[in-house]
C-alpha cells in the first residue's frame, strides 16, 4: 500500500536560515501533494497543494518541489522566524476527497 | 474564511459511556472527515463523508460510527467508550482546489479521555 514519509527528528535552525523539510512515499506517484501547519493542541492548517505535473510551487516566502523520480517533496521556508516553528505534515491524494497524511516534522527555529 | 468548529475542546468520560463528538463547517463543503490523532502515529482517519447520508469507512473505523443528517454537521459517535480511544479527535471538511486537489479545513480539535 502507499506510504508517507516524514523525518521525525526534530529540525532546529538558526533565524533567517532556509529551513528544507522532507516528504517520501512509496509505490506510485499520487496526483497531489499536500503541506499543512499544525501547532501544539490544534488543527492542522492547508498552506500548499502541488500537482504531479508541477515541479515548483511558492506562496509567499514558502516553496514545495515535487520530484516524481526521487519520489519526494521538499518543503522550503526561507528567511525562517521564530513564529514558523510548529509541525509541519506532508499528506498525499490521489484527485479524490481522502487524503493520507504523514506524521510529520517538527520545526524549531532559534532566534 | 472557513470555519470548522467542533463541540467540545476538552471531553472526559468513563468506560462504556457513549459518547457524541459533533462538527459543524460553514462552507458548503460536500466533504467531511473524522480523524484521531496519536503521538507517534499521526492523523488516521476514522470515516468521510462525501454527502448527506453518505458515509466511508476510514482506515480505523472499528469502535466508531457516524451521522451526517445535514450537509453541514458530521457526527462522531463512540458506542461505548474504550481507554483505548482516549486521543486527540479532528474534524474536517475540504472542497475542491480548483486544480484538481481536495485542500482539507480542520476544526479546533476535541481532547478525548475516557477513564
Amino acid at each position: 500500500s502507499q506510504k508517507i514519509e516524514q523525518n521525525s527528528e526534530a529540525l532546529n535552525i538558526q533565524e533567517g536560515k532556509t529551513a528544507t523539510l522532507t516528504c517520501n512515499y512509496t509505490n506510485y506517484s499520487p496526483a497531489y501533494l499536500q503541506w499543512y501547519r499544525q501547532d501544539p493542541g490544534r488543527g492542522p492548517v492547508f498552506l500548499l497543494l502541488i500537482r504531479e505535473n508541477e515541479k515548483e510551487k511558492r506562496k509567499e516566502r514558502l516553496k514545495v518541489t515535487f520530484d516524481t523520480t526521487l519520489k519526494q517533496s521538499l518543503f522550503h521556508i526561507t528567511a525562517s522566524q521564530p513564529a514558523d516553528s510548529a509541525t509541519y505534515l506532508c499528506a498525499f491524494s490521489g484527485g479524490y476527497q481522502k487524503v493520507t497524511f504523514g506524521t510529520g516534522t517538527k520545526l524549531q527555529v532559534i532566534p | 474564511d472557513v470555519k470548522v468548529t467542533q463541540s467540545s475542546r476538552y471531553l472526559v468520560k468513563r468506560t462504556g459511556e457513549k459518547v457524541f463528538l459533533e462538527c459543524v463547517q460553514d462552507m458548503d463543503h460536500e466533504n467531511m472527515f473524522w480523524y484521531r490523532q496519536d503521538p507517534g502515529l499521526g492523523l488516521r482517519l476514522i470515516y468521510f463523508s462525501y454527502d448527506v447520508k453518505m458515509k466511508e469507512k476510514g482506515d480505523i473505523p472499528e469502535g466508531y460510527s457516524v451521522s451526517r443528517e445535514k450537509k453541514e454537521r458530521f457526527s462522531l459517535i463512540l458506542e461505548s467508550a474504550s481507554t483505548n480511544q482516549t486521543s486527540m479527535y479532528l474534524c474536517a471538511s475540504s472542497r475542491e482546489s480548483g486544480t484538481g486537489g481536495y485542500e482539507q479545513y480542520f476544526g479546533p480539535g476535541t481532547r478525548l479521555t475516557v477513564t
